[in-house]
């Protein structure tokens, strides 16, 4: 069975510090699509980045970075000098296609950057 | 770029009525469309899948008959809460697969409506 774990409930950290987001996945696919979505308090999703499973790239787009590990069935967020509009809730999600068939979330990650 | 509107917003309603909700893409054709809940605080739970034309597939625990998904054309589809009770109250979200894509494409999520059941 599929699975996506966030085992962070909460992070709280004081803007321009370095935060990670864990994401921990389970599938029997071989081929399967990770993504992670941020929840602003509006309660819009935003989405932010797809990965395929043959794609263990690390990526970075501006101040975020994702760390895919398939060694380790990770795929880890970073923010880097945190601002407080990235406060949310993150999740992380699991899909056997990229179109989202079958999409499963992880719990999430809220997100308390302070001023 | 992709946009999904979800109508209404937010929506509240006495226990025992029925509420609709529309989910519309707006600038593309979605020929499959999702439903998602979200309790507060919570993770979201994918509810069925709606597929323009036929009827929807839901997951395991999810009753059709209280939540009737309707995909009548290429850009819309509504979910209906039937006989709606408190323990319906939740966050519900859509989202618009593109039609015509397949392996760069992704799904795009609605703003959500919020239903309150009284």
């Amino acid at each position: 069975a599929q699975k996506v774990t966030q085992a962070q409930t909460e992070i709280s950290v004081v803007e321009k510090e370095d935060v990670t987001l864990d994401c921990v996945y389970e599938t029997r696919d071989t081929t399967y699509y990770l993504f992670w979505y941020k929840q602003p308090p509006s309660g819009e999703l935003v989405f932010l980045i797809r990965r395929n499973s043959f794609d263990e790239q690390n990526e970075i787009s501006g101040r975020y970075s994702w760390n895919f590990q398939k060694s380790t069935s990770s795929f880890n967020f970073t923010i880097t000098a945190s601002q407080v509009v990235d406060s949310a809730v993150y999740f992380c999600a699991l899909s056997e296609d990229p179109g989202g068939f079958k999409t499963i979330f992880g719990a999430g990650t809220r997100l308390f950057v302070k001023a | 770029g992709a946009v999904v509107s979800q109508h209404p917003s937010r929506v509240i309603c006495k226990s025992g009525t029925s509420v609709k909700i529309e989910c519309r893409s707006l600038d593309f054709q979605a020929t499959t469309m999702f439903w998602y809940r979200q309790f507060p605080k919570q993770s979201l739970m994918l509810m069925a899948t709606s597929n323009e034309g036929s009827k929807a597939t839901y997951e395991q625990g999810v009753e059709k008959d209280k939540f009737l998904i309707n995909h009548a054309s290429l850009t819309l589809s509504t979910l209906t809460v039937t006989s709606a009770h408190p323990e319906d109250s939740s966050f519900y979200i859509c989202s618009a697969r593109r039609a015509g894509r397949t392996s760069t494409d992704t799904q795009y999520f609605g703003p959500g409506t919020r239903l309150t059941v009284l």
